[in-house]
């Protein structure tokens, strides 16, 4: 286990609503992305936070947006869901900086069903 | 632009034959990192190894081996002796900045292999 944790771990929601999907990130890191793993592909980027600031974004639309709390947590919300956001989210957490190796632990994943 | 390419969507194998996944890489950096991830039915995403663009010897992990050649910009994984518990979907997946910006990671759209007892 990477010591990533999402929650929660399934979520059945309709067109149109909101969603609030988390991430608890490994002990030390300072950083959290996240991926959006459509059904039969590979994972895609949606954005980065690091120390709180969102660090480099995929090309995905403003209703995707972000926060990353003090303690290095950090949140994915969806606005506006379409059918097409069923996805599994995946965050992964690192260390950038002089004393980190960059390297990204996942967690298991959020399932995400828009009906 | 970066691109990630894993043209075999499905493999099959019987139990104990050798298996090559291939990866063939775009991206105009010359540093550059390289990963190989497997995933389990469970979802979550394990890490295998990371090579930078910088190393191209090729390495061994058990039953697990990495061919990284520059010239022909493909990463390929070969699993020797394949498990059952070797089925799995596996991405090969690139990274430009890395240590110094954001280290997102590029995948591939993945190989299911299925390992037949």
């Amino acid at each position: 286990e990477t010591g990533v944790t999402q929650s929660p771990t399934h979520l059945i929601k309709t067109r149109g609503q909101q969603v609030t999907l988390r991430c608890s990130s490994q002990s030390g890191h300072n950083t959290v992305s996240w991926y959006q793993q459509a059904l039969g592909q590979g994972p895609q980027f949606i954005f980065q936070y690091y120390r709180e600031e969102e660090n480099g974004r995929g090309n995905f639309p403003p209703r995707f947006s972000g926060l990353q709390f003090p303690n290095y947590s950090s949140e994915l919300n969806v606005n506006a869901l379409e059918l097409d956001d069923s996805a599994l989210y995946l965050c992964a957490s690192s260390r950038l900086g002089l004393a980190g190796d960059g390297e990204q632990y996942f967690g298991p994943g959020t399932r995400l069903t828009v009906t | 632009a970066q691109k990630v390419t894993q043209a075999q969507t499905e493999i099959s194998v019987v139990e104990k034959e050798d298996v090559t996944l291939d990866c063939v890489y775009e991206t105009r950096d010359t540093t550059y990192y390289l990963f190989w991830y497997k995933q389990p039915p469970s979802g979550e995403l394990v890490f295998l190894i990371r090579r930078n663009s910088f190393d191209e010897q090729n390495e061994i992990s058990g039953r697990y081996s990495w061919n990284f050649q520059k010239s022909t910009s493909s990463f390929n994984f070969t699993i020797t002796a394949s498990q059952v518990v070797d089925s799995a979907v596996y991405f090969c997946a690139l990274s430009e900045a890395y240590q110094t910006g954001a280290n997102n990671l590029f995948f591939g759209t993945g190989t299911r292999l299925t390992v037949i007892p």
